[in-house]
């Protein structure tokens, strides 16, 4: 079955500092990737994308990812992060394999953002 | 579109009751799923329904949960009778094939509480 781990529990950055947020995923093949911003009492909002083809995304909000095949990672970047930018950042998988309908979700990372 | 929908944004209730969370997926969406989100167990997939049929429900804690889509433009999770482990955030999202098919949309989910 296919798992996600979010190694980081809670990361505090500067306001204008350098992001990255660390997710590895458990599957056979190549699945569907994905990240996805909770603001507080908020639903999720999906951040980027991977599905194939260049390995690194952008996604919304200066937001970008890394699919790396070889070491089961698609981690979140961002070069210099906002104070609005505080929220919990999940990553998910799903099955590239045809039922790509399911997404398993990692448990999060809480981001706080200092001034 | 106004996006998912789900009411009520909050929900009290005493042990034993009857709990009924609705939710109106975004319009031409052709799925739509049923999420849990608790501290200790983050987000896991309750049901999930296809064209207003259930595809696979093996998320479903018991037989206490029960989810129906009546139409394309509704649905419901009841819980009967709630007990205080229940209290989470319940999310539904949808999602089309023509867009991709694991990129959901989430509503802004209910909050449960049972007491």
């Amino acid at each position: 079955a296919q798992s996600v781990t979010q190694p980081d529990i809670h990361i505090t950055v500067s306001e204008g500092a350098s992001l990255e947020l660390r997710c590895n995923y458990s599957y056979g093949a190549t699945p569907y990737l994905f990240w996805y911003v909770q603001s507080p009492g908020q639903g999720l909002q999906l951040l980027l994308k991977y599905f194939s083809g260049d390995t690194l995304v952008q996604g919304i909000k200066g937001f970008e990812a890394e699919f790396k095949r070889s070491q089961s990672s698609f981690n979140l970047r961002k070069p210099s992060v906002h104070w609005s930018d505080a929220a919990e950042y999940f990553c998910a998988v799903a099955d590239s394999g045809g039922s790509n309908y399911k997404l398993t979700f990692g448990k999060g990372t809480l981001l706080t953002v200092n001034p | 579109d106004a996006g998912v929908i789900q009411s009520p944004r909050h929900e009290v209730t005493e042990m034993g009751q009857e709990v009924t969370l609705r939710c109106k997926p975004i319009s031409g969406h052709d799925y739509l799923f049923w999420y849990r989100q608790t501290m200790m167990r983050g987000l896991e997939l309750l049901i999930y329904f296809n064209n207003n049929v259930p595809i696979d429900d093996s998320g479903m804690p018991e037989d206490r949960f029960s989810a129906k889509m009546p139409n394309a433009s509704f649905s419901t999770l009841k819980i009967q009778p709630s007990e205080p482990r229940d209290s989470a955030v319940y999310f539904c999202a949808s999602s089309s094939v023509n867009r991709g098919i694991a990129e959901a949309f989430f509503g802004q989910g209910t909050r449960l509480t049972v007491v």
